[in-house]
């Protein structure tokens, strides 16, 4: 079965550090790949995806991620995180248009002021 | 303004008794899905349906209900069936199989 890791559990930083979230998957074939965000009290929403091309996604709010296909990861980054970036986020992972996203366990971030 | 409502936002219910969680959506999808969320354990896909009046069975869809009469709506019914329905319910959408996700703000069920 198809599995997605995320590499923390929870991740607490200080205002301006750098940020880089760990995401990898199991599929070997043709994926799509998402970073969806859940901020407290607020629906999941879509922070950035691949599909095809340029392995270097930018996505809303400073946020980055870099698809590496031999290493099967998809990794979220952001140079200088700020207080309003606490929040829950999770990887996801969908092959080849099929039906189902597979989701990872999620890291929730704690950004201190 | 389009998106997806869910509710009840918050439900308590006592054991045996079956629940429906309404999910409706205005932004012309034809997929639509539910999810449940439990910590540390991520999303997973309880009933998924393509087009009106066909769903199939997600990796959780034991206990569960569901029925795609419209377009815009796909209520989820948690049996008395299901073992541990305490849990957070999120319902989702997508233009067509496979693409982006689109959330709902969740429902929050309670089995007392």
């Amino acid at each position: 079965a198809q599995s997605v890791s995320q590499h923390n559990h929870h991740v607490i930083l200080s205002e301006a550090a750098s940020l880089e979230l760990g995401c990898n998957y199991s599929y070997g074939g043709t994926v799509n790949l998402f970073w969806y965000v859940q901020y407290p009290g607020q629906h999941l929403q879509l922070l950035l995806k691949y599909f095809s091309g340029d392995p270097l996604v930018k996505g809303i709010k400073g946020f980055e991620a870099e698809f590496i296909k031999s290493k099967f990861s998809f990794n979220l980054r952001k140079p200088s995180v700020q207080w309003s970036d606490t929040a829950e986020y999770f990887c996801a992972v969908n092959h080849n248009y099929g039906q189902n996203f597979v989701f990872g366990p999620g890291t929730r971030l704690s950004v201190l002021p | 303004d389009g998106g997806i409502t869910q509710s009840p936002k918050y439900l308590f219910r006592k054991e045996g008794q079956n629940v429906t969680l309404s999910c409706e959506q205005n932004l012309n999808h034809d997929a639509m899905y539910w999810y449940r969320q439990d910590p540390g354990q991520g999303l997973r896909l309880i009933y998924y349906s393509q087009i009106v009046n066909d769903f199939q069975k997600g990796d959780i869809a034991e206990g569960y209900s569901v029925s795609r009469e419209k377009k815009e709506s796909f209520p989820l019914t948690v049996t008395s069936a299901q073992k541990n329905p305490t849990a957070f319910y999120l319902c989702a959408s997508s233009i067509d199989l496979g693409g982006e996700l689109f959330f709902g703000e969740g429902s929050r069920l309670t089995v007392l």
